[in-house]
């Protein structure tokens, strides 16, 4: 069936580290892929996106890697800070409608 | 650009009560909408697809008779929970997708006492 999962559950940082949040996905079907983030009791906020003809995209202090390979999904947020922290969701777009199947979730906190 | 917004906010109801549950996309039309429902610590799970002038699409195990959905305007999607129970109550949120991505509500915080 279809999933989109995440490895690590929480994720503990210092300010001004890297951190790098992974997800897996187990349908190959999905042309698009999204990190969102959301902050207690809000709705999930857009970060950054990548299609599936692609490897790497980047935006401002995000990273996100995709390996169709072995079905793996990364983002990676350079120097990391206190407002970063929150729940971080992949999600993959089925062709079905246009509808995204999240993952897990991983919550990223920061050391101040 | 690409607003979407949900009303109410959040909502405390009695068991037995129907709740209703807008979301509105602000600066765009859109044809389709989606709805989740989200428990603590976990993630957004896929209820429905909602469709401006048709039937909404409901995930597997989605009672349908039980969470309605009427799309009657390309800028409103309603969810209604009929006869709601504690088991219901949960945080509740649309998106909508536009050619610059899917978009999401603020969110809905349902409490059935």
């Amino acid at each position: 069936g279809e999933s989109v999962g995440l490895h690590l559950p929480t994720l503990s940082v210092q300010e001004g580290d890297n951190s790098i949040i992974n997800c897996a996905y187990s349908n190959s079907a999905s042309d698009y892929f999204i990190w969102y983030k959301q902050e207690s009791g809000k709705g999930p906020q857009f970060i950054i996106d990548i299609r599936s003809n692609m490897d790497k995209r980047q935006g401002q202090r995000v990273t996100v890697l995709l390996n169709k390979t072995v079905k793996h999904l990364s983002l990676q947020i350079a120097a990391t800070q206190p407002g970063d922290s929150a729940v971080y969701f992949c999600a993959g777009r089925y062709n079905q409608g246009g509808k995204l199947i999240f993952g897990q979730g991983t919550e990223l906190s920061v050391k101040p | 650009g690409a607003v979407v917004s949900q009303h109410p906010s959040w909502v405390i109801c009695k068991s037995g009560t129907s709740v209703k549950i807008e979301c509105r996309s602000l600066d765009f039309q859109a044809t389709t909408m989606f709805w989740y429902r989200q428990f603590p610590k976990q993630s957004l799970m896929l209820m429905a697809t909602s469709n401006e002038g048709s039937k909404a699409t409901y995930e597997q195990g989605v009672e349908k008779d039980k969470f309605l959905i009427n799309h009657a305007s390309l800028t409103l999607s309603t969810l209604t929970v009929t006869s709601a129970h504690p088991e219901d109550s949960s945080f509740y949120i649309c998106s909508a997708t536009t050619g610059r991505g899917a978009f999401f509500g603020q969110g809905t915080r349902l409490t059935v006492v």
